[in-house]
Order: structure tokens, then sequence, then C-alpha cells
């Protein structure tokens, strides 16, 4: 099946910092890719869409300057969350999708991130 | 946008019984629904999907069921054994038409 990497898998920073964290497909090629954030016991809340080679597209409410997404080959994206801050401590998920999918995500394993 | 509300948020059945989890959409255009599986800090893990074209797909305990007229969809577990404990979510998208929209979740417990 489809496998999905994201590292780290958990990181803990100092407020003002920046994160970079990576999501790869390992086994097919990602022409899109989400980015979710999960806050505990509560739904996936999309980021945003990046599509490889295009910049992404955030969602409504999602700093952009903010959460940085860079989609620059068809197996790697990168989430960099810049100048962090407590309140960006989550859990942070991406996922994959092929271009053979007819829409099923494949998901990475989440990185959880605290800013301390 | 796309709207998916899932019910109910938590459930709890004896090992055994059977649960049952909804999820009702707003956008007519949406024709590719799949659930997944989450288990406490790992990834949501596809479990079954279904397309507008059908109304029913099954897979050994697993079952959804599709009402396009009345835009909802309902996943089935039968014979529920301790390890379906997990988060169940629901989402709804176009096909080929980028982002997926979830449903809260669905917190389910399986007493031995």
């Amino acid at each position: 099946g489809a496998v999905v990497s994201q590292h780290p898998s958990w990181v803990i920073c100092k407020s003002g910092t920046s994160v970079k964290i990576e999501c790869r497909s390992l086994d097919f090629q990602a022409t899109t890719m989400f980015w979710y954030r999960q806050f505990p016991k509560q739904s996936l809340m999309l980021m945003a869409t990046s599509n490889e080679g295009s910049k992404a597209t955030y969602e409504q409410g999602v700093e952009k300057d903010k959460f940085l997404i860079n989609h620059a080959s068809l197996t790697l994206s990168t989430l960099t969350v810049t100048s962090a801050h407590p309140e960006d401590s989550s859990f942070y998920i991406c996922s994959a999708r092929g271009v053979s999918s007819y829409n099923e995500q494949f998901f990475g394993p989440g990185t959880r991130l605290t800013v301390l | 946008g796309e709207n998916v509300e899932q019910h109910p948020s938590t459930l709890s059945v004896q090992e055994g019984d059977s649960a049952v989890i909804k999820c009702t959409y707003s956008d007519s255009a949406s024709n590719y629904f799949p659930w997944y599986k989450q288990e406490l800090g790992k990834r949501p893990q596809l479990i079954i999907d279904i397309r507008s074209n059908v109304g029913e797909k099954k897979d050994q305990r697993i079952a959804v069921t599709l009402n396009k007229t009345a835009k909802h969809f309902s996943l089935h577990i039968t014979e529920t054994q301790p390890e379906d404990s997990a988060v169940y979510f629901c989402a709804a998208s176009r096909a080929n038409a980028g982002k997926s929209t979830f449903g809260d979740g669905t917190t389910l417990t399986v007493k031995p």
C-alpha cells in the first residue's frame, strides 16, 4: 500500500523559533498533499492544500506567513511553523494523494509539536 | 463549501454487539465517502470507502451505506471486538477535486 512518512515524529522548541516538518510519499508520487492540525479529542482541521510546483491553498483563518508550505517535488512537502508560540503546540498530520487515487488520502504518522 | 455532521460523538457497546455511526453532508456534488479509524496518538487509517454510484459496500465485519437522496451515509460494525475501540471519522469530497471535509469524529468504546 501507499506509505507516507513524516519527520520528526515529535519536536520541542522554544517560543520564537521556527520548526520544519517534512512529509514524504515513499512509494508513490503525490500530486497533492494536505496539512492538518489536530487538537486532543478533536477532528482533523485542514490547514492547507499543496500541489507540486505551485503555491499552497490555505484554509480561511490559517496564516500563510506563519505556516509556510513548500511542495517542491512529487514526494516531498514541508510545513514550517515560523516564530512558534505555545498556542501553536498541536499534532500536525500530513496526507498525500497520488495520481491514480480516486480521492483516497494516505496519512503520515503525525508530528507532535510542543512550544515552550 | 461542504459541511459534514457526524453522530454520535461517543458510542459505547458491549463486545459482540453492533455499532452504527452516521454522517450527513451538504454538498450534493460530493461523490466519495471514506471512513477512517484513528487509534490514540496514531495516524488515521482508511477502513472502508464508498463512491456515489453504489448504495452499500461490505468488507467482513464492516459495511457502509449511502443514501444520496437524503445525503447521509453510515458505518456499520458487526460483532464488535475490544480492538475496534478507536475514534472513527467520516469524510466527504468530490472526486479529484482536492480536499475532503471530515466529520468531528466518534469515539467508540467496546467493553469486553
